[in-house]
């Protein structure tokens, strides 16, 4: 398996405050991604990397924020989170961005009160 | 934009066949195929990268009409253990370091 490990694994936290969720590989892959997955949505794409300090857009980035300082680790934020924001969030990995599988994590269930 | 899957759900008995479809609106690069079990992260089946290609998981096959834009995974004689939902995520030429992917299709197998 793909080492990929998310945390926290879950979160319960209330509305207004300020949330980040880490993804932490050991593959040395250059892509990494975040998704939130909905009932009824599948797979969201909410930010991804290409590189160190490279990020960009994915469907749904409105109110999050993301940042790759390392090529190991891939944080997402959530500065004031919101009850929409409840969700299940799964980061991935590639070793290239196209054509290549994506392997997940475990995923983190965040619950915004 | 999302990707079309259907059927939504489908329940079969163990041993019975059925097919999955994927379609896009863009021009395909590539489609993927992914299996998700209740409670855990989504696991790749395979990758589809030129039209008309097809590709085999063991009982599980896919093929990729690139004029079309249009997927379809076929489960052949299938198992309790396929049991899951099934997202198709596509690549379009405008985008290609960007897999979206679709609502899902619910499998259950049942004895």
């Amino acid at each position: 398996d793909a080492g990929i490990t998310q945390s926290p694994r879950h979160k319960v936290t209330e509305t207004g405050t300020p949330v980040t969720l880490r993804c932490h590989q050991t593959e040395n892959h250059r892509y990494m991604y975040w998704y939130r997955q909905d009932p009824g949505h599948g797979l969201r794409l909410i930010h991804y990397s290409y590189g160190v300090k490279d990020t960009d857009k994915g469907e749904v980035s409105d109110g999050y924020s993301v940042s790759r300082s390392k090529t190991e680790d891939f944080l997402l934020t959530l500065e004031s989170a919101t009850s929409s924001q409840t969700s299940v969030y799964f980061c991935a990995i590639s070793s290239r961005g196209d054509r290549q599988p994506q392997h997940f994590g475990d995923g983190t269930r965040l619950s915004i009160l | 934009q999302q990707p079309v899957q259907s059927p939504q759900a489908v329940i079969l008995r163990e041993g019975e066949d059925a097919v999955i479809n994927c379609s896009s609106s863009k021009a395909l690069y590539s489609v993927h195929w992914y299996r998700q079990k209740h409670g855990e992260a989504p696991v790749f089946l395979m990758i589809l990268l030129k039209g008309g290609e097809q590709k085999g998981h063991e009982k599980i096959s896919a093929s990729f009409n690139e004029k079309k834009q249009q997927s379809s995974l076929y489960l052949t004689a299938s198992q309790l253990s396929y049991s899951g939902t099934y997202f198709c995520g596509t690549e379009n030429r405008t985008s290609y370091d960007k897999v979206i992917f679709g609502p899902g299709t619910s499998l259950s197998v049942i004895p």
